[in-house]
């Protein structure tokens, strides 16, 4: 089974802190995402890496950066937390199979932002 | 980005009773995919759709891949508590720029009546 960790379940940080969010998949997926879900928007993308050291944005990236020095690890980084990314951040893979466009999901960290 | 129309909303329904929810979209989709999200938890995917007109089955689950390759419907027979959670439906785009992102729908709350 593919196995997606994220490293907290629930975050408490303060307005203008950094903050990272660590996702680790075992799988060996090219692709991982990072997502934020906040009720009634449903899944929104922040940023994606297919590759190693790649990156694309997403349809939400600003005030997001994102980090892959490792097939099987991504970083979601905060540089400045503010209290409206305060949401479910959501990490998944996928793999660049044909036709295998099936992702799958960590168990997701809940960011407050205070 | 852009979005699947996922209907309805929002469903309540007694222990027991079929659930029927659907996705549509103005593209052609040649991959659609359902998830079930317990609250607290990431997304799991429950079915894989990638042929127009193909039907699956997962247990209690069916879902089905429209012929016009713009629709899916997911079913859900005999409904028991456990059904409880939010349902989504993801597709992949035909001819799309970049394969490897998903468009998501916004999900369906299900609340089920013991």
């Amino acid at each position: 089974d593919v196995k997606v960790t994220q490293s907290s379940r629930y975050l408490v940080k303060r307005t203008g802190e950094k903050v990272f969010l660590e996702c680790v998949q075992d799988m060996d997926h090219e692709n991982m995402f990072w997502y934020r879900q906040d009720p009634g928007l449903g899944l929104r993308l922040i940023y994606f890496s297919y590759d190693v050291k790649m990156k694309e944005k997403g349809d939400i990236p600003e005030g997001y950066s994102v980090s892959r020095e490792k097939k099987e690890r991504f970083s979601l980084i905060l540089e400045s937390a503010s209290t409206n990314q305060t949401s479910m951040y959501l990490c998944a893979s996928s793999s660049l199979l044909a036709a295998h466009y099936e992702q799958y999901f960590g168990p997701g960290t809940r960011l407050t932002v205070t | 980005g852009q979005q699947l129309n996922q209907s309805p909303q929002s469903m309540f329904i007694q222990e027991g009773e079929d659930v029927s929810m659907n996705c549509t979209s103005s593209s052609i989709f040649n991959t659609w995919l359902w998830y079930k999200q317990d609250p607290g938890e990431g997304p799991v995917l429950l079915i894989a759709l990638y042929k127009a007109g193909e039907l699956t089955s997962n247990g209690r689950l069916t879902a089905q891949f429209g012929i016009t390759r713009k629709d899916s419907f997911l079913n859900i027979s005999a409904s028991i508590p456990s059904d409880v959670g939010i349902y989504f439906c993801a597709g992949q785009r035909l001819r799309a720029g970049n394969n490897r992102k998903l468009i998501w729908g916004l999900g369906t709350s299900l609340a089920v009546n013991p």
